[in-house]
């Protein structure tokens, strides 16, 4: 399995303002992903990370929105940009696709977001 | 569109019972599918992986079983306990290059000891 971390693990922001959320891995990975939970919700895929290559989003999630790095095979940060209250979730980075792996997913503990 | 169900949503126990929780998905072309467990407030915990070429994965007190064709996975848990007592999420992975994860809408499990 793989240690995910992440920071901050929470915060309480004011809107209009932008919160950086870092995802460190222990080991190298291929894939990165991240995900919101919203109050009461399951988890809904924001986008993929892969290194060296932009990040690929889902239906409903933007770049301008929510831009995403990736500058190595252990690290990758989300960026929440312009927020709302609506943007108020539980932020999770996990990772996957090792080499010859058989695709298990690993979460980090995930970062609480407020926007008041 | 793959679509992730459970139920139930929530399930009360008495400690040291037998337990089942479903998960339905309507796209049966999937890759793998997980189990997860959430406790309040935390990140997910993966508890166990069934490849699609495989018909159930036991860890201990766990035991989750996969039918493709009929497009539902279950997840039994032996001997309840109160520590037991969280969020399961189950979750279809679609392959190809990007394995993406499809979560279901959870059930809440209470232990009562």
């Amino acid at each position: 399995s793989a240690v995910i971390s992440q920071k901050p693990s929470r915060d309480i922001c004011q809107r209009g303002t932008s919160l950086t959320i870092q995802c460190q891995v222990d080991s190298q990975v291929t894939m990165m992903f991240w995900y919101r939970q919203q109050p009461g919700q399951s988890l809904t895929l924001i986008a993929t990370a892969n290194q060296g290559s932009e990040a690929t989003y889902e239906s409903g999630f933007v770049i301008d929105k929510f831009p995403i790095s990736r500058p190595n095979l252990t690290f990758s940060t989300l960026t929440v940009s312009n927020m709302s209250p609506e943007d108020s979730s539980i932020y999770l980075c996990s990772v996957g696709g090792r080499a010859g792996g058989p695709y298990e997913q690993y979460f980090g503990p995930g970062t609480r977001l407020t926007v008041t | 569109k793959q679509e992730v169900t459970q139920i139930p949503a929530a399930l009360s126990v008495p400690e040291g019972e037998n337990l089942v929780l479903n998960c339905s998905f309507t796209d049966s072309a999937i890759y793998n599918l997980q189990w997860f467990r959430q406790d309040p407030g935390k990140g997910l915990t993966s508890l166990l992986l069934i490849q699609s070429s495989q018909r159930e994965q036991t860890s201990g007190r766990l035991n989750a079983s996969l039918d493709k064709s009929s497009g539902r996975s279950t997840l039994y848990i032996a001997a309840s306990q109160p520590g037991d007592s969280a969020t399961y999420l189950c979750a279809a992975a679609g392959g190809g290059a990007t394995n993406k994860l499809i979560f279901g809408t959870g059930t809440l499990l209470a232990v009562q000891p």
